[in-house]
């Protein structure tokens, strides 16, 4: 099976920006869950997704939004760039079976 | 806020050493992960140990769970250069969402 993939793998945005990132799961998961990486805050929970239903949502402003479509595909948008929001977006999907989940390689974005 | 927090925050070992590493956490879990990352990449799946398991193991990693203690301990044996990396704890701390610990970087020398 193909694993996560993630797109782009890098991207630059200036500040005011916006920036739209794609996620393609593991054939067969139904789970999309996102997470931002930075060197400060570490590993924080963004949003998740089933069936194209957000079932959850972690504590970030309302500049960040996300959305799944009826393949599975999830796609997460932040608007009005702020340096700040540089860091490492990974993805990850998971059956509804299991509690594991399967991250793709992140998208790196740098705000300037 | 994250729910785990793992110690030490860095280890460097000799290959063939054992690495041994702990994490902690808050709040009742139904399950606790442990992922491994290399540079900056992807995170990839280790062990999962349910919340009535106390230990378990799986190749060269042991991973022990303490419910009353909220902690867990991850152990790789025998380590080599590939096991490199930074080492996450993961908690089920809430429906739907993983809680991460700010990681353990392990090196490991030749």
């Amino acid at each position: 099976k193909a694993g996560v993939t993630q797109t782009p793998r890098y991207l630059i945005k200036t500040r005011g920006q916006q920036v739209t990132l794609s996620c393609s799961p593991i054939s067969g998961h139904r789970s999309v869950s996102w997470y931002q990486q930075t060197p400060g805050q570490g590993l924080q929970f963004l949003f998740e997704y089933f069936s194209e239903t957000q079932r959850n949502k972690g504590n970030f402003p309302g500049r960040f939004s996300g959305r799944q479509f009826s393949n599975s595909r999830s796609e997460m948008n932040v608007s009005t760039l702020e340096l700040g929001d540089s860091a490492l977006y990974l993805c990850a999907s998971s059956s509804e079976f299991e509690e594991t989940q399967y991250f793709g390689p992140g998208t790196r974005l740098l705000v300037l | 806020s994250q729910q785990g927090e793992e110690d030490p925050q860095a280890l460097s070992i000799q290959e063939g050493e054992n690495a041994t590493m702990n994490c902690s956490y808050k709040t009742s879990i139904n399950n606790l992960q442990w992922y491994r990352q290399n540079s900056g990449r992807g995170l990839v799946h280790l062990i999962l140990i349910r919340s009535n398991e106390r230990e378990k193991h799986s190749g060269r990693l042991r991973v022990t769970l303490d419910t009353s203690k909220k902690s867990s301990s991850l152990l790789i044996t025998a380590s080599r250069a590939a096991d490199t990396a930074s080492y996450f704890c993961a908690t089920d701390a809430d429906d739907y969402k993983l809680s991460f610990g700010a990681g353990t970087t392990v090196t490991v020398r030749a």
